[in-house]
Protein backbone atom coordinates (compact mmCIF):
# COMPACT_ATOMS: atom_id res chain seq x y z
CA UNK A 1 0.00 0.00 0.00
CA UNK A 2 1.17 3.58 -0.76
CA UNK A 3 1.26 5.82 1.89
CA UNK A 4 0.64 9.50 1.51
CA UNK A 5 2.19 12.01 3.77
CA UNK A 6 1.25 15.34 3.62
CA UNK A 7 2.60 19.05 5.36
CA UNK A 8 2.18 20.70 7.19
CA UNK A 9 -0.89 19.51 8.86
CA UNK A 10 -2.18 23.10 9.43
CA UNK A 11 -1.22 25.99 7.18
CA UNK A 12 -1.89 29.92 8.12
CA UNK A 13 -1.52 32.24 5.65
CA UNK A 14 -3.03 35.43 5.47
CA UNK A 15 -5.32 36.37 2.20
CA UNK A 16 -4.36 37.59 -1.16
CA UNK A 17 -0.83 35.46 0.04
CA UNK A 18 0.41 32.28 -1.36
CA UNK A 19 -0.16 28.37 -0.12
CA UNK A 20 2.18 25.28 -0.67
CA UNK A 21 0.98 22.23 0.12
CA UNK A 22 3.14 19.15 0.10
CA UNK A 23 2.47 15.59 -0.27
CA UNK A 24 5.00 12.85 -0.23
CA UNK A 25 4.27 9.19 -1.28
CA UNK A 26 6.18 6.30 0.14
CA UNK A 27 7.13 4.82 -3.52
CA UNK A 28 6.48 6.43 -7.04
CA UNK A 29 2.90 7.27 -8.09
CA UNK A 30 4.42 8.30 -11.56
CA UNK A 31 2.17 11.57 -12.59
CA UNK A 32 -1.20 9.39 -10.80
CA UNK A 33 -1.99 11.79 -8.62
CA UNK A 34 -4.98 14.15 -7.66
CA UNK A 35 -5.65 16.61 -5.25
CA UNK A 36 -9.28 17.66 -3.44
CA UNK A 37 -10.39 20.68 -1.57
CA UNK A 38 -13.07 20.01 1.03
CA UNK A 39 -15.17 23.10 2.79
CA UNK A 40 -16.54 22.44 6.57
CA UNK A 41 -20.04 20.29 5.86
CA UNK A 42 -19.27 19.43 2.21
CA UNK A 43 -18.01 16.47 -0.05
CA UNK A 44 -14.52 16.72 -1.22
CA UNK A 45 -13.96 18.59 -4.64
CA UNK A 46 -11.64 17.47 -7.19
CA UNK A 47 -8.96 20.19 -7.80
CA UNK A 48 -6.46 18.65 -9.89
CA UNK A 49 -5.87 15.61 -11.49
CA UNK A 50 -2.48 13.91 -13.20
CA UNK A 51 -0.11 15.82 -11.09
CA UNK A 52 -1.26 19.33 -12.52
CA UNK A 53 -4.64 19.03 -14.79
CA UNK A 54 -7.31 21.87 -13.43
CA UNK A 55 -10.15 19.92 -13.24
CA UNK A 56 -13.39 21.54 -15.16
CA UNK A 57 -14.21 25.24 -13.40
CA UNK A 58 -11.20 25.46 -11.15
CA UNK A 59 -9.67 28.91 -10.87
CA UNK A 60 -5.75 29.09 -12.55
CA UNK A 61 -4.83 30.48 -8.85
CA UNK A 62 -4.90 26.83 -8.07
CA UNK A 63 -1.51 24.53 -9.63
CA UNK A 64 0.03 21.44 -9.31
CA UNK A 65 3.58 20.20 -9.36
CA UNK A 66 5.66 17.51 -8.99
CA UNK A 67 6.80 14.18 -9.89
CA UNK A 68 7.57 10.48 -8.55
CA UNK A 69 7.21 10.82 -5.07
CA UNK A 70 7.32 14.68 -4.23
CA UNK A 71 4.36 16.69 -4.70
CA UNK A 72 2.86 20.55 -4.72
CA UNK A 73 -0.21 21.90 -4.78
CA UNK A 74 0.16 25.58 -4.77
CA UNK A 75 -2.97 28.47 -4.00
CA UNK A 76 -2.31 31.70 -5.62
CA UNK A 77 -3.69 35.15 -4.16
CA UNK A 78 -5.57 33.34 -1.46
CA UNK A 79 -9.42 33.86 -0.76
CA UNK A 80 -11.49 33.47 1.89
CA UNK A 81 -13.01 30.48 0.59
CA UNK A 82 -10.18 28.66 0.25
CA UNK A 83 -10.21 27.81 3.76
CA UNK A 84 -10.61 23.96 3.67
CA UNK A 85 -8.87 20.51 4.57
CA UNK A 86 -7.08 19.65 1.14
CA UNK A 87 -6.40 16.03 0.46
CA UNK A 88 -4.02 14.49 -2.35
CA UNK A 89 -4.55 10.70 -3.58
CA UNK A 90 -2.89 8.36 -5.83
CA UNK A 91 -4.28 6.22 -8.00
CA UNK A 92 -1.18 4.34 -9.01
CA UNK A 93 -1.15 1.11 -7.21
CA UNK A 94 -4.48 0.00 -6.02
CA UNK A 95 -6.55 -1.69 -4.27
CA UNK A 96 -6.37 -0.06 -2.67
CA UNK A 97 -6.26 4.01 -3.79
CA UNK A 98 -5.13 5.84 -0.81
CA UNK A 99 -5.14 9.36 0.20
CA UNK A 100 -3.12 12.19 2.26
CA UNK A 101 -4.28 13.04 5.90
CA UNK A 102 -4.95 16.05 4.82
CA UNK A 103 -3.61 19.90 5.20
CA UNK A 104 -6.25 22.72 6.67
CA UNK A 105 -5.57 25.80 5.10
CA UNK A 106 -6.66 28.67 7.21
CA UNK A 107 -7.23 31.98 5.83
CA UNK A 108 -6.03 35.06 8.87
CA UNK B 1 -25.60 18.78 -13.78
CA UNK B 2 -24.00 15.98 -13.15
CA UNK B 3 -25.59 14.33 -9.63
CA UNK B 4 -24.79 11.75 -6.99
CA UNK B 5 -27.36 11.24 -4.31
CA UNK B 6 -27.05 8.91 -1.16
CA UNK B 7 -29.18 7.65 1.49
CA UNK B 8 -29.50 4.48 3.53
CA UNK B 9 -27.64 5.37 6.08
CA UNK B 10 -28.91 5.43 9.76
CA UNK B 11 -27.72 4.14 13.28
CA UNK B 12 -27.31 0.57 13.29
CA UNK B 13 -25.99 -1.85 16.46
CA UNK B 14 -22.63 -3.87 15.83
CA UNK B 15 -23.43 -7.02 14.18
CA UNK B 16 -25.80 -5.38 12.06
CA UNK B 17 -26.51 -4.67 8.46
CA UNK B 18 -27.28 -1.63 6.05
CA UNK B 19 -27.45 -0.75 2.36
CA UNK B 20 -26.64 2.35 0.92
CA UNK B 21 -27.72 3.84 -2.14
CA UNK B 22 -26.32 6.37 -4.75
CA UNK B 23 -28.87 7.15 -7.01
CA UNK B 24 -27.37 9.75 -10.35
CA UNK B 25 -28.50 11.50 -12.11
CA UNK B 26 -27.09 14.13 -15.22
CA UNK B 27 -24.85 12.02 -16.76
CA UNK B 28 -24.37 8.20 -18.50
CA UNK B 29 -24.34 6.23 -15.07
CA UNK B 30 -24.00 2.67 -16.82
CA UNK B 31 -20.97 3.74 -18.88
CA UNK B 32 -18.79 4.89 -15.68
CA UNK B 33 -16.75 3.06 -13.11
CA UNK B 34 -18.22 4.37 -9.69
CA UNK B 35 -16.61 4.02 -6.05
CA UNK B 36 -17.54 4.30 -2.40
CA UNK B 37 -15.73 6.36 -0.34
CA UNK B 38 -16.12 7.05 3.47
CA UNK B 39 -14.72 10.11 6.25
CA UNK B 40 -14.81 8.67 10.08
CA UNK B 41 -16.12 11.93 12.24
CA UNK B 42 -12.99 14.26 12.13
CA UNK B 43 -10.71 12.11 10.20
CA UNK B 44 -9.47 12.09 6.79
CA UNK B 45 -10.81 10.05 3.36
CA UNK B 46 -10.41 6.01 3.03
CA UNK B 47 -11.23 4.47 0.01
CA UNK B 48 -14.02 1.82 0.53
CA UNK B 49 -14.87 -0.32 -2.64
CA UNK B 50 -14.71 0.25 -6.72
CA UNK B 51 -17.48 -1.46 -9.48
CA UNK B 52 -16.57 -1.84 -13.57
CA UNK B 53 -19.37 0.10 -15.80
CA UNK B 54 -20.95 -3.14 -16.19
CA UNK B 55 -21.32 -4.10 -12.69
CA UNK B 56 -17.77 -6.44 -12.84
CA UNK B 57 -14.44 -6.19 -11.83
CA UNK B 58 -15.35 -5.19 -7.76
CA UNK B 59 -12.30 -4.50 -5.40
CA UNK B 60 -12.43 -3.65 -1.76
CA UNK B 61 -10.52 -2.29 1.02
CA UNK B 62 -9.02 -5.06 3.01
CA UNK B 63 -11.24 -3.74 6.52
CA UNK B 64 -14.17 -4.52 4.37
CA UNK B 65 -13.72 -7.45 1.94
CA UNK B 66 -16.31 -10.22 3.17
CA UNK B 67 -18.09 -8.35 5.18
CA UNK B 68 -19.32 -5.35 2.37
CA UNK B 69 -20.76 -5.94 -1.24
CA UNK B 70 -21.24 -3.24 -3.95
CA UNK B 71 -23.32 -3.62 -6.49
CA UNK B 72 -25.20 -1.25 -9.10
CA UNK B 73 -28.70 -1.20 -11.47
CA UNK B 74 -27.46 0.75 -14.56
CA UNK B 75 -31.53 0.69 -15.47
CA UNK B 76 -32.15 2.52 -12.14
CA UNK B 77 -29.33 4.52 -12.51
CA UNK B 78 -28.03 3.37 -8.62
CA UNK B 79 -25.45 2.01 -7.06
CA UNK B 80 -25.41 0.83 -3.88
CA UNK B 81 -23.11 -1.10 -1.21
CA UNK B 82 -24.91 -3.81 1.15
CA UNK B 83 -22.74 -3.93 4.57
CA UNK B 84 -23.24 -6.65 6.72
CA UNK B 85 -21.65 -7.26 10.16
CA UNK B 86 -21.02 -3.58 10.99
CA UNK B 87 -18.51 -2.85 13.65
CA UNK B 88 -17.83 0.40 15.22
CA UNK B 89 -14.95 1.54 13.44
CA UNK B 90 -16.88 1.56 10.35
CA UNK B 91 -19.04 4.70 11.91
CA UNK B 92 -18.35 7.61 9.09
CA UNK B 93 -19.98 9.30 6.25
CA UNK B 94 -19.91 6.99 3.62
CA UNK B 95 -19.98 8.70 -0.17
CA UNK B 96 -20.44 7.92 -3.68
CA UNK B 97 -17.96 8.98 -6.21
CA UNK B 98 -17.56 8.65 -10.26
CA UNK B 99 -14.31 7.48 -10.99
CA UNK B 100 -12.52 8.29 -14.15
CA UNK B 101 -9.06 8.29 -15.64
CA UNK B 102 -7.36 6.17 -17.95
CA UNK B 103 -6.22 2.34 -18.71
CA UNK B 104 -2.97 1.22 -20.32
CA UNK B 105 -1.77 -1.92 -20.79
CA UNK B 106 -5.00 -3.68 -18.85
CA UNK B 107 -4.63 -1.30 -15.93
CA UNK B 108 -6.48 1.36 -15.07
CA UNK B 109 -5.60 4.52 -13.33
CA UNK B 110 -9.02 6.15 -11.44
CA UNK B 111 -9.73 9.33 -9.86
CA UNK B 112 -13.00 10.79 -8.37
CA UNK B 113 -14.61 13.51 -10.07
CA UNK B 114 -18.13 13.95 -8.87
CA UNK B 115 -19.20 13.10 -5.46
CA UNK B 116 -22.19 13.01 -3.49
CA UNK B 117 -23.15 14.70 -0.38
CA UNK B 118 -22.40 11.64 1.63
CA UNK B 119 -24.82 9.29 4.16
CA UNK B 120 -23.71 8.75 7.36
CA UNK B 121 -23.59 5.73 8.70
CA UNK B 122 -23.45 5.18 12.95
CA UNK B 123 -22.76 1.68 14.61
CA UNK B 124 -23.49 2.00 17.82
CA UNK B 125 -24.80 -0.05 20.71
Amino acid sequence: EIVLTQSPATLSVSAGDRATLSCRASQSVSSNLAWYQQQPGQPPRLLIFAVSTRATGIPARFSGSGSGTEFTLTISSLQSEDSAVYYCQQYKNWPPYTFGQGTKLEIK
Amino acid sequence: EEQLLESGGGVVQPGGSLRLSCAASGFSFGSYVMSWVRQAPGKGLEWVSIIGASGDTPYYTDSVRGRFTISRDNSKNTLYLQMNSLRADDTAVYYCARSVGYCNAGTCYRYFDVWGRGTLVSVSS
